[in-house]
């Protein structure tokens, strides 16, 4: 069963700064099976990133992903007031769903 | 438009059976997996397993397998969630989600579903 982590666990940042969220996989993940999720508080998680860089319908620009085999990154290149929210990544393989622990993005 | 509308809040008693639901529209229902996402308190996400409802063809992380029951009636475009035997361990919140066709990601989400389970 591929593990998935993320770092930091925390990322204290102001408004118009940039974050870089980081998902390191314990095996080599497929591309096209890795994705990033939001979630703000008491709302269900929304779809960001499919396919390790693909944009979901209605995602701003400023949401990016990139990586490769072991390791995948989420950016957010300037942050706006909504994006102070929870991370996730997961992965798929064998049928299954992994999520990564998650990384909260926070108001400095 | 594509919507999973979960049923409301459940409070329980440890032991108390319980069966959730997921009901999909804007969408053809039979064609697209639907997955169980567990939340308890504070915490982070888990795939709990998931439901081809064209078929009932269903997939089980081996963390929750022989823990809930996934089942679905395609006539009625709903997926559901069940326990037989409900533990205080069991409080959470639970969220439905679509499988992307032919991806292997969850595009769209329920609300959720919150069960509180204690005496």
């Amino acid at each position: 069963e591929i593990v998935l982590t993320q770092s930091p666990g925390t990322l204290s940042l102001s408004p118009g700064e940039r974050a870089t969220l980081s998902c390191r996989a314990s095996q080599s993940v497929s591309s096209n099976y890795l994705a990033w999720y939001q979630q703000n508080p008491g709302q269900a998680p929304r779809l960001l990133i499919y396919g390790a860089s693909g944009r979901a319908t209605g995602i701003p620009d400023r949401f990016s992903g990139s990586g490769s085999g072991t390791d995948f990154t989420l950016t957010i290149s300037r942050l706006e007031p909504e994006d102070f929210a929870v991370y996730y990544c997961q992965q798929y393989g064998s049928s299954l769903f992994t999520f990564g622990p998650g990384t909260k993005v926070e108001i400095k | 438009e594509v919507q999973l509308v979960q049923s409301g809040a459940e409070v329980k008693k440890p032991g108390e059976s319980l069966k959730i639901s997921c009901k999909g529209s804007g969408y053809s229902f039979t064609s697209y997996w639907i997955g169980w996402v567990r939340q308890m308190p504070g915490k982070g996400l888990e795939w709990m397993g998931i439901i081809y409802p064209g078929d009932s063809d269903t997939r089980y992380s081996p963390s929750f397998q022989g823990q809930v029951t996934i089942s679905a009636d395609k006539s009625i475009s709903t997926a559901y969630l069940q326990w037989s035997s409900l533990k205080a361990s069991d409080t959470a919140m639970y969220y439905c989600a679509r499988r992307d066709y032919g991806g292997k990601w969850l595009d769209y989400w329920g609300q959720g579903t919150l069960v509180t389970v204690s005496s």
